[in-house]
């Protein structure tokens, strides 16, 4: 059971917007930054979002981030086949001192 | 280019132990907080230590207090996590990774813990 919640799957077609959630506390998302990993299938996991809404160079416009209170959202627009892939959201947490994972949300290109 | 290479993942017996290294490249590991993150096969991202720039701070995840410890030399560039009393749950692919909060992600070292 992951400290933060995460839609286990999520879909669309190609050129559509998805948006996956991540749910949280105030001890996490409440208090600190969200980021967001993609993690293509067979490799290591990359950097897609940080502090909330920022995008790491190279990382396209298509990808963007918000975060309200104890919950953030990953949107994804103009859909591709290659962001087929798994997703995850991350943040610090002031009561456990460490570092939490949403379970990860498995996008499908339909 | 950043680069990170672990390695020292196998086969170990439970109760037994291993040692993991990440060699740093394209940065200097000195500047960076590093962290180690694995994944159980099939299973999602699971944090499980970080350690500050001079190696003064380390946090882990409860459940691999007492048994792990992660450590760096910066002259060396290197990352390290010792494991010792491994549990079957332990079985992973362990990712080196800079920062608290991660940016750069190596390809991971796989450990298994079976009889």
């Amino acid at each position: 059971q992951s400290v933060l919640t995460q839609p286990s799957s999520a879909s669309g077609t190609p050129g559509q917007r998805v948006t996956i959630s991540c749910s949280g506390s105030s001890s996490n998302i409440g208090s600190n930054y969200v980021y967001w990993y993609q993690q293509l299938p067979g490799t290591a996991p990359k950097l897609l979002i940080y502090s909330n809404n920022q995008r790491p160079s190279g990382v396209p416009d298509r990808f963007s981030g918000s975060k309200s209170g104890t919950s953030a959202s990953l949107a994804i627009s103009g859909l591709r086949s290659e962001d087929e892939a798994d997703y995850y959201c991350a943040a610090w947490d002031d009561s456990l001192s460490g570092w939490v994972f949403g379970g990860g949300t498995k996008l499908t290109v339909l | 280019e950043v680069q990170l290479v672990e390695s020292g993942g196998g086969l170990v017996q439970p109760g037994g132990s291993l040692r993991l290294s990440c060699a740093a490249s394209g940065f200097t590991l000195s500047s960076y907080w590093m962290s180690w993150v694995r994944q159980a096969p099939g299973k999602g991202l699971e944090w499980v230590a970080n350690i500050k720039q001079d190696g003064s701070e380390k946090y882990y995840v409860d459940s691999v207090k007492g048994r792990f410890t992660i450590s760096r030399d910066n002259a060396k560039n290197s990352l390290y996590l010792q494991m010792n009393s491994l549990r079957a749950e332990d079985t992973a692919v362990y990712y080196c990774a800079r920062q608290l909060a991660p940016d750069y992600w190596g390809q991971g070292t796989l450990v298994t813990v079976s009889s």
